[in-house]
């Protein structure tokens, strides 16, 4: 799979690839990130957190990097799936508030 | 599997009208948020609640939000005259406590103001 920014708004993927879905983040305050994952119609669902003293953590075929040095999260998912298709946000916790920020969604699209 | 049910999923009114947006949480949550998203914009914060009260808001919460959870199940959101650009699709969620780091949504409920 390749590997965008948030900039590019689509990432294109076939069946069975690894993708990887990029974040950067704000706010050096921030507690702990968060992914997660909007399908059409329906409200964002978590994924997979880390915390800010973390660099990586494993899910059930994702894998979340958080660069604190450059303010960069990323979203690995293994073997690629037709129901991974959906928009990706990244939301990042302030210390010592309640809410989240959320990023500019990324959509993944998986092909055949 | 619990979730948070929000009605109307749909909602069509007229600039200047009133509007209360209806939220079900999980059952043992015990903090509460509403959030919207504009078309093809970021998801973003308006509110959080505990306690049956505010404990958070963003500055899109003006005067013209308030936010009530009237019994042991709802949770309400009321836009007291609604604008254009209040169109959006707004999302509640809940969560167990405030440690807990994942969030529940429900579907949404779609603002349209004409």
């Amino acid at each position: 799979g390749e590997s965008v920014g948030l900039h590019l708004p689509t990432l294109s993927v076939q069946e069975g690839d690894n993708s990887i879905i990029n974040c950067a983040y704000s706010n050096s305050a921030s507690d702990y990130f968060i992914w997660y994952k909007q399908e059409s119609g329906k409200g964002p669902q978590f994924i997979i957190d880390i915390r800010s003293n973390m660099d990586k953590r494993q899910g059930q075929r994702v894998t979340v990097l958080l660069n604190k040095t450059v303010k960069h999260l990323s979203l690995q998912i293994a073997a690629t799936q037709p129901g991974d298709s959906a928009v990706y946000f990244c939301a990042e916790n302030v210390h010592n508030t309640d809410k989240l920020i959320f990023g500019t969604g990324t959509r993944l699209q998986v092909f055949p | 599997e619990p979730e948070v049910t929000q009605t109307p999923s749909h909602q069509v009114t007229q600039m200047g009208q009133e509007v209360i947006l209806r939220c079900v949480p999980i059952s043992n949550h015990l903090y509460f948020y509403w959030y919207r998203q504009i078309l093809g914009q970021k998801v973003e914060f308006l509110v959080s609640f505990y306690n049956n009260e505010i404990s958070e808001k963003s500055e899109i919460f003006d005067d013209q939000f308030s936010v009530e959870r009237p019994d042991g199940s709802n949770f309400t959101l009321k836009i007291r005259s609604t604008k254009l650009e209040d169109s959006a699709m707004y999302f509640c969620a809940s969560k167990t406590d405030r440690s807990t780091r994942e969030l529940f949504f429900g579907e949404g409920s779609r603002l349209t103001v004409l």
